[in-house]
């Protein structure tokens, strides 16, 4: 059965510095892979996305970056993080076309302070 | 406009009653819906794909009305573990299939 994983789980980071949460996914081969953001009292917001290895489709500007070095990794990135980037990041995947069904990781917790 | 809309709540619903909710949408150029639960601090876990002549899955019911643009969600018989926000979801063509994304509403289960 397929499994995905991300991590750290919880993180408290200083305005200004950099950022870096990574996700696996096991049991399948050439996933969509997804990173989202919850804000309270909001709807998830799709950052990025990925149809295959280095292929990133970014879906709002922001300081967030995202890499997909291997298959079934998706990491996302910051340089330097703001206040505004707080929130519950949570990876995802996907086979077949976009618009399936969608699986989540643990999710992760960012406080910036 | 938002694309996706829920009544937030909380609805606060006694054990054992039955619960519904509704999901509208604004864009005619749907494809796929979904209904997924979410628990505090926890992702989100697909509870069920919403199928055009609706669908089952034991106390839990899902509707599809697309002439009114609205999904609805049944829960019946209510039990303490349903308590959770509820997610609904929906993809659009013209948003290269993208599951668009409800802020939830949230259920509270008293006994």
């Amino acid at each position: 059965s397929q499994t995905i994983h991300q991590w750290p789980a919880t993180l408290v980071q200083p305005v200004g510095s950099p950022l870096s949460l990574e996700c696996t996914v096991e049991g399948t081969s050439n996933p969509n892979l997804y990173w989202y953001r919850q804000a309270a009292g909001r709807g998830l917001q799709l950052l990025f996305y990925s149809v295959g290895i280095g292929q990133i489709s970014s879906e709002v500007p922001q300081n967030l970056s995202a890499s997909r070095p291997q298959d079934r990794q998706f990491i996302l990135s910051s340089k330097k993080l703001l206040l505004s980037d707080s929130g519950f990041y949570l990876c995802a995947w996907s086979e077949g076309m976009i618009g399936n069904t969608i699986y989540f990781g643990e999710g992760s917790w960012l406080t910036v302070v | 406009r938002k694309e996706v809309e829920q009544d937030p709540g909380p609805f606060n619903v006694p054990e054992g009653a039955t619960v519904a909710f509704n999901c509208t949408y604004s864009n005619s150029a749907s494809q796929s819906f979904f209904w997924y639960r979410q628990d505090c601090r926890k992702e989100p876990k697909l509870l069920m794909s919403v199928y055009s002549s609706g669908n089952e899955d034991g106390r839990f019911t899902a509707q599809l009305n697309r002439a009114s643009q609205y999904i609805s969600l049944l829960i019946r018989d209510s039990k303490l573990s349903d308590s959770a926000t509820y997610l609904c979801v929906v993809s659009f063509m013209d948003s290269n299939y993208q599951l668009i994304w409800g802020a939830g509403t949230k259920l509270i289960i008293k006994p």
